[in-house]
């Protein structure tokens, strides 16, 4: 148990759809991380939040989009769905500094 | 530009067997380097991870890793595999830039055991 938690656990949208996919870090974990993970790949960053603001952005379009919240949790925004955005989405969370990441269980996002 | 090569897609061994999982690196500076496990359907769990000092590290469920400058390579062993470890691993570098630091991983080596 990493002490990471995300929700919903799977999720269907359609094609052009809007999606808000969320994660709780660990108390006292000041950053947190969201990476992508198609099927049969490993995952890709897709952006970092210290502080609740963007810091650091993978090679994402700005359809994706984020927030953090002082009380330890996140949000992933992804705008005007594709299908290509079906993938299993991870969140991390880590003390601002170290590099040690602690990962959730994920969401699977189904894009129809 | 920092990567990860893990260079078996899929390996298969009897249960019992010992195992090793290669794993390539491209970085410029000392390298932090981890290995996470993946079960179906689940997240990442941190197997071990190196950021300096004694090259062979100890990880988690009887796992261990050799960092070797030389060869660019760090890859994960077991001694003996069980059943439970049929999952998928991933070798990653962390890479920083600016303030902030990102994990690259590798494509994976999906692991089946075999009874």
């Amino acid at each position: 148990e990493t002490g990471v938690t995300q929700s919903p656990t799977h999720l269907i949208k359609t094609r052009g759809q809007q999606v808000t996919l969320r994660c709780s870090s660990q108390s006292g974990h000041n950053t947190v991380s969201w990476y992508q993970q198609a099927l049969g790949q490993g995952p890709q960053f897709i952006f970092q939040y210290y502080r609740e603001e963007e810091n650091g952005r993978g090679n994402f379009p700005p359809r994706f989009s984020g927030l953090q919240f002082p009380n330890y949790s996140s949000e992933l925004n992804v705008n005007a769905l594709e299908l290509d955005d079906s993938a299993l989405y991870l969140c991390a969370s880590k003390i601002g500094g170290q590099d040690t990441q602690y990962f959730g269980p994920g969401t699977r996002l189904t894009v129809l | 530009a920092q990567s990860v090569t893990q260079p078996d897609i899929h390996i298969t061994v009897s249960e019992g067997a010992s195992l090793e999982l290669r794993c390539n690196y491209s970085y410029g500076a000392t390298p932090y380097l981890f290995w996470y496990v993946q079960s179906p359907g689940q997240g990442l769990q941190l197997l071990l991870k190196y950021f300096s000092g004694d090259t062979l590290v100890q990880g988690i469920k009887g796992f261990e890793a050799e960092f070797k400058r030389s060869q660019s390579s760090f890859n994960l062993r077991k001694p003996s595999v069980h059943w439970s470890d049929a999952a998928e691993y991933f070798c990653a570098v962390v890479a920083r830039y600016s303030s902030a630091s990102k994990i690259i991983f590798g494509s994976g080596t999906r692991l089946s055991i075999r009874p």
